[in-house]
């Protein structure tokens, strides 16, 4: 079936250096997608999303790039901080459809 | 503070039980949906609800059953419950198709 995936399980960076979150999504009639970061014992938060009309979207330190043609988002975050420290999120949403699909998420750890 | 609200935070039954989960959306929102996340796990959708009509429905059990109410909360019960069924529930709501807010979750272990 159609599905919303990540390649990465799990990620670790140093702090203050750019972390990148990718995910594949196989449902070409998506049109709206969303990350979500998930901090320990509490629900997902948003982040940014983007449309499907774009290719890249910019918010405060983090920027998503959409990738239509091989099916491909990433979650970019600039100079990262131990407060990003969650588990990352990408779910997608076809026009017409009320339900927002996730992906298995990708645990980001940052070091100080 | 996303403005939804769940309860109870924690749960904890037996097997073949039944349970309700409570979940209050944020204020205006119509649309409320829920999920289940297993331990380091995706999100899995279950159910969503739209001013109290059932709107789209996912993965969802057949002992597992889910309502609106005209005031916007909603219930998700779950029945003849089994170990499998530990887990976090997280409901959230939107104003339409769209960003959700989650609520903190509902922790249920099932012993």
């Amino acid at each position: 079936g159609e599905s919303v995936g990540l390649h990465l399980p799990t990620l670790s960076v140093q702090e203050g250096d750019n972390s990148i979150i990718n995910c594949a999504y196989s449902n070409s009639a998506s049109d709206y997608f969303i990350w979500y970061k998930q901090e320990s014992g509490k629900g997902p938060q948003f982040i940014i999303d983007i449309r499907s009309n774009m290719d890249k979207r910019q918010g405060q330190r983090v920027t998503v790039l959409l990738n239509k043609t091989v099916k491909h988002l990433s979650l970019q975050i600039a100079a990262t901080q131990p407060g990003d420290s969650a588990v990352y999120f990408c779910a997608e949403n076809m026009r017409g459809n009320n339900d927002m699909r996730f992906g298995a998420g990708t645990r980001l750890t940052v070091k100080p | 503070d996303s403005g939804v609200t769940q309860t109870p935070k924690h749960l904890i039954t037996a097997t073949g039980q039944r349970v309700t989960l409570r979940c209050s959306p944020r204020s205006g929102d119509l649309s409320v949906y829920w999920y289940q996340q297993s331990l380091d796990q995706g999100l899995q959708f279950l159910i969503q609800y739209y001013n109290g009509e059932e709107r789209a429905k996912g993965n969802i059990l057949e002992r597992f059953s889910a309502q609106q109410f005209p005031d916007l909360h909603s219930e998700l019960n779950l029945s003849s419950l089994e170990l499998g069924d530990s887990a976090l529930y997280f409901c959230a709501s939107s104003v339409a198709a769209g960003e959700l807010f989650f609520g903190e979750g509902s922790r249920l272990t099932v012993l």
